[in-house]
């Protein structure tokens, strides 16, 4: 069976600071991968989607990056963290072959300070 | 373009008490329409799903039935748990191959013993 995993499940960190968020998915090979942010009471905000390795697509102007450097890890970085970055990241995963249900995983929670 | 809409509460409701979350939606062709819940501090879950016209997930005891003619994918319950407190999420995903996964802003569920 698939699982996907994120960590840290926690993060506080200080303004300025960099960031690296990762993502792995296992039991499935060319998944789409997402990075989504939910700020605190709010819905869903997709950041990133790759169809395949080092592929990004960006759907919000931001200080945020994501790279897919192998076919099942999914990162989200930033060279220098804002206040209004914190938030609860999720990561999803799907396998892409059509309108296929999206699994995600538990969810880093990031505070910036 | 294509939109999910759904109430967005929060709704208060005491243990046995009937459970309807309404969503509609927004898009061309024949989307697949699902139902994702989020337990406090986890990432979501799949909660129910409908591919096609007058389709009926259901899982858990909750229900809702795909209707192409009101756009509508209302979610219910006959008899919530406190156990189901969570946030809700409506999502659809369109029918042309590529497009990515919208969801609804989240209604917040709070059940009282």
């Amino acid at each position: 069976s698939q699982t996907i995993h994120q960590w840290p499940a926690t993060l506080v960190q200080p303004v300025g600071s960099p960031l690296s968020l990762e993502c792995t998915v296992e039991g499935t090979s060319n998944p789409n991968l997402y990075w989504y942010r939910q700020a605190a009471g709010r819905g869903l905000q997709l950041l990133f989607y790759s169809v395949g390795i080092g592929q990004i697509s960006s759907e919000v102007p931001q200080n945020l990056s994501a790279s897919r450097p192998q076919d099942r890890q999914f990162i989200l970085s930033s060279k220098k963290l804002l206040l209004s970055d914190s938030g609860f990241y999720l990561c999803a995963w799907c396998q892409g072959t059509g309108q296929e249900t999206q699994y995600f995983g538990p969810g880093t929670r990031l505070l910036v300070l | 373009g294509n939109s999910v809409t759904q109430m967005e509460g929060p709704v208060t409701l005491s243990e046995e008490a009937f459970l309807t979350i309404n969503c509609t939606y927004t898009a061309t062709g024949y989307p697949s329409l699902f139902w994702y819940v989020q337990y406090p501090g986890e990432g979501l879950q799949l909660l129910l799903k409908a591919t096609k016209a007058d389709d009926k997930g259901s899982n858990k005891g909750f229900e809702a039935t795909y209707r192409k003619e009101t756009t509508s994918f209302h979610l219910e319950k006959g008899s919530v748990q406190v156990s189901d407190s969570a946030v809700y999420f409506c999502a659809l995903i369109p029918d042309n191959y590529g497009q990515n996964f919208v969801f609804g802003p989240g209604t917040r569920l709070s059940v009282l013993p």
